[in-house]
């Protein structure tokens, strides 16, 4: 079974400083990890994904994200934002067992920047 | 490229009335997804199809709803008759490998069901 879980349902901060939005996973497997970004009446795009290989991984617009197996956790960062960051941000999960397909998205955090 | 290519972007209809949801996938893409998404909750998975097969739709809610995939390049989801607790934004997302390659998402149809 899979599942994953945003830690924060809204995050503000200014604009031009670090952003982090925080995810931890569950996995019966060794997961895929993704973050997805969701601007306004628009569908979901990929920011970045994990799928075993560096730990580290740098994705569009400057964000990265760091997978922790011992603290199962997925968080997503961003040195200095910009006001067009501002979105909804979800963590997804694949545990990558044969025949599963499905992904298992958090329930999203609502990224708010300050001008 | 072309990305998944959903119509219509947005539908607004009276209660009963039969709906029909589009989508185009990703050329080359063998799966393809369909999603619901409301404030309640959240990101719904519908149904899934492989190869133009449906595999998983526990998630269609009830037999109101129905999808199909008659071809590699196009896949519908009906709602008939349809209710105003199915107005939410409706995706449709492709993929080549799902288990560690990402879903492509369309820009969804916002339905209204009055």
């Amino acid at each position: 079974a899979q599942s994953v879980t945003q830690l924060d349902s809204h995050v503000s901060v200014s604009e031009g400083t670090p952003v982090l939005l925080r995810c931890n996973y569950s996995s019966s497997y060794s997961p895929s990890l993704f973050w997805y970004v969701q601007h306004p009446n628009k569908g979901l795009q990929l920011l970045l994904k994990y799928t075993s290989a560096a730990t580290l991984v740098k994705g569009i617009n400057g964000f990265e994200a760091e997978f922790k197996k011992s603290e199962t956790s997925f968080h997503l960062t961003k040195p200095s934002a910009h006001m067009s960051d501002a979105a909804e941000y979800f963590c997804v999960v694949s545990d990558n067992a044969l025949g599963n397909e499905k992904l298992t998205f958090g329930t999203g955090t609502r990224l708010t920047i300050i001008p | 490229d072309a990305g998944v290519i959903q119509s219509p972007r947005h539908e607004v209809t009276e209660m009963g009335q039969e709906v029909t949801l589009r989508c185009k996938p990703i050329s080359g893409h063998d799966y393809l997804f369909w999603y619901r998404q409301t404030m309640m909750r959240g990101l719904e998975l519908l149904i899934y199809f492989n190869n133009n097969v449906p595999i998983d739709d526990s998630g269609m809610p009830e037999d109101r709803f129905s999808a199909k995939m008659p071809n590699a390049s196009f896949s519908t989801l009906k709602i008939q008759p349809s209710e105003p607790r199915d107005s939410a934004v409706y995706f449709c997302a492709s993929s080549f490998d799902p288990s560690n390659q990402p879903q492509h998402f369309g820009d969804g149809t916002r339905l209204s069901i009055l």
